[in-house]
């Protein structure tokens, strides 16, 4: 089936650890982004890729790093310089940035702090 | 940073009963986007609107793209209790330096009483 992967369902931090989410797609999907959500809040862009080899920051992109080698793959480190990591990520991905057709979600992580 | 209004915030319904929520916004969208969210899942999209007036329908669900494309509304009818979940709005401008952002509303918790 084709779809959007997030790894693992659940992960957890200590002080000072990086942590690093999995997303992968089999869409073939050129557009791929990270969001955060907190609860009782709508979605916050943290990190999106236009392309292979090119990636932007979003809305809040501080004490987060990503990397994109591979069209099916946009990996999220959380890195120990975010101050508040709980939440529940989510990653989606568009056949293309610039076009109007909608974004699609995987199943996301919820990361807590140990 | 810019936002999308979606009201209400909750809503306790009995089965059976129709539903309605809206979203604005202070400016343009080209793209009306609605998904439905359940408890650690990803957003599911539901409707997507690509035209001004444009009227669309996915069961018993029908959404509208505001004539103004500054806002839209999403209408469930005779409500049953795997409505329940949380319903987002989202806005999506594409187009030129634009890499297709999609805007949030906050959400929309629907409980449908069996």
């Amino acid at each position: 089936d084709g779809g959007i992967t997030q790894s693992p369902k659940y992960l957890f931090r200590k002080e000072g650890q990086n942590v690093t989410l999995s997303c992968e797609q089999n869409l073939n999907h050129d557009a791929m982004y990270w969001y955060r959500q907190d609860p009782g809040q709508g979605l916050r862009l943290i990190y999106y890729s236009q392309i292979v080899n090119d990636f932007q920051k979003g809305d809040i992109a501080e004490g987060y790093s990503v990397s994109r080698e591979k069209k099916e793959s946009f990996p999220l480190t959380v890195t120990s310089a975010q101050k508040n990591p709980t939440a529940f990520y989510l990653c989606a991905s568009s056949i293309r940035a610039d076009s109007n057709q909608p974004q699609h979600f995987g199943d996301g992580t919820r990361l807590s702090i140990l | 940073g810019q936002q999308l209004n979606q009201s209400p915030q909750s809503m306790f319904i009995q089965e059976g009963e129709d539903v309605s929520m809206n979203c604005t916004s202070s400016s343009i969208f080209n793209t009306w986007l609605w998904y439905k969210q359940e408890p650690g899942e990803g957003p599911v999209l539901l409707i997507a609107l690509y035209k001004a007036g444009e009227l669309t329908s996915n069961g018993r669900l029908t959404a509208q793209f505001g004539i103004t494309r500054k806002d839209s509304f999403l209408n469930i009818s005779a409500s049953i209790p795997s409505d329940v979940g949380i319903y987002f709005c989202a806005g999506l401008k594409a187009g030129g330096t634009s890499y297709g952002k999609l805007t949030f509303g906050q959400g929309t918790i629907l409980t449908v009483h069996p």
